[in-house]
């Protein structure tokens, strides 16, 4: 069965600096991974996503991550921070059938000025 | 292009009493999804439907949850009688792809 695992619960950093929230994947079939953010009180937006191709993704608002099949990794990451990143990312995995993502717990990035 | 649509917000009922939610996708999405979203935790997949028709419900607690969608267009969630557990925020999302899902706000349900 897929699992997702967000090792950190929290990340504090400050403005400017550059982050990374880390995230392991355990799947037996073909690997489709997502980051989404969650603004307070909001829905969930999808940051990026790796279906295919090459491992380095980026996605909105200056984010990327890298899919490392060997280490079962999809790291999301950012060179420079803004107030406004302040949110919680989430990291999934498809599930399988078609569409159905399986969530891990969540990063709570916080940017301190 | 307008968003996936839920309501209400916020609901706070009693336990034993039933609630239900309301979601509209996004013109032309084939796929809908609702989540349940826990304090601390991820969403976890509800149910999933393609058009009026469900692929996927083997996570909804059919003794007391029930979903429909009826036309293939809006969805409706509900919950009776209702626990002090499922104090959540539930999601709904819809897709034309299956690989990039529209969330809307979630409605905070609050069981006392």
């Amino acid at each position: 069965a897929q699992s997702v695992t967000q090792l950190d619960s929290q990340v504090p950093v400050f403005e400017e600096a550059p982050v990374e929230l880390r995230c392991n994947y355990s799947s037996s079939v073909s690997v489709y991974l997502f980051w989404y953010v969650q603004y307070p009180n909001q829905g969930l937006q999808l940051l990026l996503k790796y279906l295919s191709g090459s491992t380095l993704v980026k996605g909105i608002n200056g984010f990327e991550a890298e899919f490392n099949k060997s280490q079962t990794s999809f790291h999301l990451r950012k060179p420079s921070v803004h107030i406004s990143d302040t949110a919680e990312y989430f990291c999934a995995v498809d599930g399988g059938s078609q569409g159905n993502l399986i969530f891990g717990k969540g990063t709570k990035l916080s940017v301190k000025p | 292009e307008a968003g996936v649509a839920q309501s209400p917000r916020y609901k706070i009922i009693e336990k034993r009493q039933s609630v239900a939610f309301w979601c509209n996708p996004i013109s032309g999405h084939a796929t809908l999804y609702w989540y349940q979203q826990i304090l601390g935790q991820g969403p976890k997949l509800l149910i999933q439907f393609q058009n009026n028709g469900v692929v996927d419900d083997s996570q909804l607690p059919k003794d007391r949850f029930s979903a429909e969608r009826l036309k293939g267009v809006d969805s409706t969630l509900k919950i009776q009688p209702a626990k002090l557990e499922d104090s959540a925020v539930y999601l709904c999302a819809s897709s034309s792809s299956g690989y990039e899902q529209y969330f809307g706000p979630g409605t905070r349900l609050t069981v006392t």
